[in-house]
């Protein structure tokens, strides 16, 4: 079946550093792919998405490529902020049926100032 | 507009008991998801609804059964609790019919099952 696989965390970074998360999935058909973070004691918030090859998500300075050839959606920012500190979730969507959604394990990122 | 809300926030159950969680659609979506998400791990899809039908289902037992209402609020019952259900729900709107809609979710049930 589909299934996402994440870099392993935690991930600490200094305030100011750039940020990769990798995410590279499985999957049988054309998936949707997302990034959602989760905040402590939140629910999930989408961060982004993009929904077929080649196409570039971006919100709040976090951007991410679906990549077809390498089945991956690298989770990338140029300058993390404390306030960046969370939980991200690469997730998959497939076109077809329930549309569920279908998440990596987590990558918790700490940003120390 | 008005967002993903559930209830409760927080639940204490013991085993053998049953719970029922609620979720309210955010405005203008017709479908629910639920998922649960063990400590430490992504989330796990239970199951789907849609016109107030099961819609797509993950791979939890039927003692893990829903419900959606006309106004597509949603309620998960979970009967025969064990100590393994002790995680996070998460209830999760979209608006069916629309392509690559994303889901949008509540900030969760954390259940724990004493």
């Amino acid at each position: 079946g589909d299934s996402v696989t994440q870099m392993e965390g935690p991930v600490t970074l200094s305030e100011e550093a750039f940020l990769t998360i990798n995410c590279t999935y499985t999957a049988t058909g054309y998936p949707s792919l997302f990034w959602y973070v989760q905040y402590p004691g939140e629910g999930l918030q989408l961060l982004l998405k993009a929904t077929k090859a080649d196409d570039k998500g971006s919100n709040k300075g976090f951007e991410a490529t679906y990549r077809k050839e390498t089945t991956s959606f690298h989770l990338e920012k140029g300058s993390v902020q404390v306030s960046d500190s969370a939980v991200y979730f690469c997730a998959l969507s497939d076109s077809q049926g329930a549309q569920k959604l279908v998440f990596g394990q987590g990558t918790r990122l700490t940003i120390n100032p | 507009e008005t967002g993903v809300t559930q209830s409760p926030t927080h639940l204490i159950k013991t085993r053998g008991q049953q719970v029922t969680l609620r979720c309210s659609s955010q405005s203008g979506h017709n479908t629910v998801s639920w998922y649960q998400q063990a400590l430490g791990q992504g989330p796990q899809f239970i199951f789907q609804y849609y016109r107030e039908e099961e819609n797509g289902r993950g791979n939890f037992p039927p003692r893990f059964s829903g419900l959606q209402f006309p106004n597509y609020s949603s309620e998960l019952n979970v009967n025969a609790l064990e100590l393994d259900d002790s995680a996070l729900y998460l209830c999760a709107s979209s608006k069916q019919g629309v392509t690559n809609q994303p889901q949008h979710f509540g900030d969760g049930t954390r259940l724990s099952i004493l």
